[in-house]
């Protein structure tokens, strides 16, 4: 069946360090992928998302690359600030139905 | 403001007492859906609704009943719950399905006891 696998955290990182969130997904066909991010006390909140292989979803200063090949959608961000510190989520929407699947979540903590 | 409602925000109860969690979404969306998310599985899908009166499954329907009677309200009962229903429970909708965004209500924290 379909489903998301992320690194599992929690991840704690200094101000200005390059952030890497592994994802990988296992689906038929071509799935849509998303990053979702959830700050404390708060629904989640779209943060990118790409709907066909190599394109490259980009927000906040946030990228992820839709790699069919490796079934991946890695999250980057070059410059971590304070503000990042939330808990991250990939999801999967399926080609042929509305069935979304999330991962576990990837809390990331970003230190002044 | 464009938004996602639920209520109650927190709500303790005991094993067996019917309840019901609303949702309300003032963006005319056609989708609607509702998840729990649980420490260490992220959030799964319990049912979600495509428009007025079309409901459908999820990952995880087992306990749950929901309706779509209007575009707007998307209520999530329990008819007898169990404390393995305890969990953090959001709603979301969006314009269509597919690709579209989905919008996130705040949560609602459920206790079974």
């Amino acid at each position: 069946g379909n489903s998301v696998t992320q690194m599992e955290g929690p991840v704690t990182l200094s101000e200005e360090a390059f952030l890497t969130i592994n994802c990988t997904y296992t689906a038929t066909g071509y799935p849509s992928l998303f990053w979702y991010v959830q700050y404390p006390g708060e629904g989640l909140q779209l943060l990118l998302k790409a709907t066909k292989a190599d394109d490259k979803g980009s927000n906040k200063g946030f990228e992820a690359t839709y790699r069919k090949e490796t079934t991946s959608f890695h999250l980057e961000k070059g410059s971590v600030q304070v503000s990042d510190s939330a808990v991250y989520f990939c999801a999967l929407l399926p080609y042929n139905n509305n069935d979304m699947r999330f991962g576990a979540g990837t809390r990331l903590t970003v230190k002044p | 403001e464009a938004q996602v409602t639920q209520n109650p925000r927190y709500l303790i109860t005991v094993t067996g007492k019917k309840l019901t969690v609303t949702c309300s979404q003032n963006m005319n969306h056609e989708y609607m859906s509702w998840y729990r998310q649980d420490p260490g599985l992220g959030l799964r899908q319990i049912y979600y609704s495509m428009n007025v009166e079309v409901t459908d499954k999820g990952d995880v329907p087992e306990g749950y009943k929901v309706s779509r009677k209007e575009k707007r309200n998307f209520p999530l009962i329990l008819e007898s719950p169990s404390p393995n229903q305890t969990s953090l429970y959001f709603c979301a909708s969006s314009p269509g399905q597919g690709t579209d965004t989905q919008y996130f209500g705040p949560g609602t924290r459920l206790t079974v006891l």
